[in-house]
């Protein structure tokens, strides 16, 4: 159980285009999301907690124009990087959290995003 | 401070022994939650453990024990009977407070398992 999808798991796109990044907990309920950054051989950075039905939580330091989240359903939450840069290129990791076990939070396979 | 250490540099081990990772962190908090996670190459991070606060006894799920030194402030994963897809990074986080709250991440530890 615990399972959560990521889409797209690589995209390439164009330097002034706008990227969406979908992720899905498949088999449970997940009210509150979290959308991490990682660079090469770092750890993870949080960048916004996406709590369903309300607006996101952004970290210090986070463009709330430049990465939209949206948590329209209690499986689906999304990232949408707009105009990206290709300083945007990164690795994008979301996580859904599970109620047992004092709050796991259970990870998304992650999505490669390249900004030529 | 920060609130979670990870300071061993590239692990390495041999196959089938143990191998502990060490992790201590730093709050104020009663209330809390230590987690670790594994990132293999791939870059997915899987969840392997987890330990309240509030817990008395060490949390274990197959291979993987946490020994937790409360008053030490330290929760270190013990690997047992290393396989050679053990080879990954491995996170210890802590979550504060509510189980709603954010999590922060170590700097990670890279273990090798060696055949």
């Amino acid at each position: 159980g615990a399972v959560v999808s990521q889409h797209p798991s690589r995209v390439i796109c164009k330097s002034g285009t706008s990227v969406k990044i979908e992720c899905r907990s498949l088999d449970f309920q997940a009210t509150t999301m979290f959308w991490y950054r990682q660079f090469p051989k770092k750890s993870l950075m949080l960048m916004a907690t996406s709590n369903e039905g309300s607006k996101a939580t952004y970290e210090q330091g986070v463009e709330k124009d430049k990465f939209l989240i949206n948590h329209a359903s209690l499986t689906l939450s999304t990232l949408t990087v707009t105009s990206a840069h290709p300083e945007d290129s990164s690795f994008y990791i979301c996580s859904a959290l599970q109620g047992a076990l004092g709050g796991t939070q259970y990870f998304g396979p992650g999505t490669r995003l390249t900004v030529l | 401070a920060q609130k979670i250490t990870q300071t061993q540099p590239g692990m390495f081990v041999q196959e089938k022994e143990a191998v502990t990772l060490d992790c201590t962190y730093d709050t104020s908090d009663q209330s809390y939650g230590l987690f670790w996670y594994k990132q293999p190459s791939s870059g997915e991070m899987i969840f392997l453990i987890y330990q309240g606060s509030y817990d008395e006894q060490n949390a274990t799920e197959g291979r993987y024990s946490l020994n937790f030194q409360k008053a030490r402030k330290s929760a270190n994963l013990v690997i047992s009977a290393s396989q050679l897809g053990d080879s990954a990074m491995y996170f210890c986080a802590m979550r504060e407070g509510r189980a709603n709250s954010k999590l922060t991440f170590g700097k990670g530890i890279t273990l090798s398992v060696r055949p």
